[in-house]
């Protein structure tokens, strides 16, 4: 059974940058084809992907967001990291961390599995 | 980018009603398209996949049709636990969502 869980810190400043794990279980980055995402939403707002990160360290980026983001992983701790710099108030939400599906177009891909989301305010 | 549209935003029905979503992409995405359901609190969970696809696990009272620019989420009789919210999601070219379709119980 695939199971996604996300932590890192529910308060920050503006400017200061942002750090979430995934830590997962139930697959592997040793297999062809496994990728993780992050999606945020907003309160009271849709859903937002930003990118992907794939087995083969290959990284996919919402080519419509500013470049704030990097992605790495830990493949013996099965863990993700995203890192997203100088925090604005707009980039409150609550973020999730997801298992790709899907075709070897890996900018593309649905989530059958999701994190419970992990809320992240940003405030001075 | 490929924009999505739900209609509509808000949707009141009861209990054995038969409800229909609609979703519209900006352009063609083929069949390039999931549907989710998200309880408040909750994170989205996977309902519909390939237009038409019902993911394991799901009522067979949900359904999706549709192609190139228009899709339909149908729910075939709603029961009490089917009130949320869905949203759509293209993954023809990177990945966007609907704004999402609300639905209360009338």
């Amino acid at each position: 059974q695939i199971t996604l869980k996300e932590s890192g810190p529910t308060l920050v400043k503006p400017t200061q940058t942002l750090t979430l794990t995934c830590t997962f279980s139930g697959f592997s980055f040793s297999s062809y084809g496994v990728g993780v995402g992050w999606i945020r939403q907003p309160p009271g707002k849709a859903l937002e992907w930003l990118l992907f990160i794939y087995w083969d360290d290959d990284n996919r980026y919402n080519p419509y967001l500013k470049s704030r983001f990097t992605i790495t992983k830990d493949t013996s701790n099965n863990q993700v990291v995203l890192t997203m710099s100088n925090m604005d108030p707009v980039d409150t939400a609550t973020y999730y961390c997801v298992y790709r599906r899907g075709s070897t177009n890996w900018n593309s891909g649905y989530f059958d599995y999701w994190g419970q989301g992990t809320l992240v305010t940003v405030s001075s | 980018d490929i924009q999505m549209t739900q209609s509509p935003s808000t949707l009141s029905a009861s209990v054995g009603d038969r409800v229909t979503i609609t979703c519209r992409a900006s352009q063609s995405i083929s069949n390039w398209l999931a549907w989710y359901q998200q309880k408040p609190g909750t994170a989205p969970s996977l309902l519909i996949y390939r237009a038409s696809t019902l993911e394991s696990g799901v009522p067979s009272r949900f359904s999706g049709s549709g192609s190139g620019t228009e899709f339909t989420l149908t729910i075939s009789s709603l029961q009490p636990d089917d009130f949320a919210t869905y949203y759509c999601q293209q993954y023809s070219s990177y990945n966007t969502f609907g704004q999402g379709t609300k639905l209360e119980i009338k």
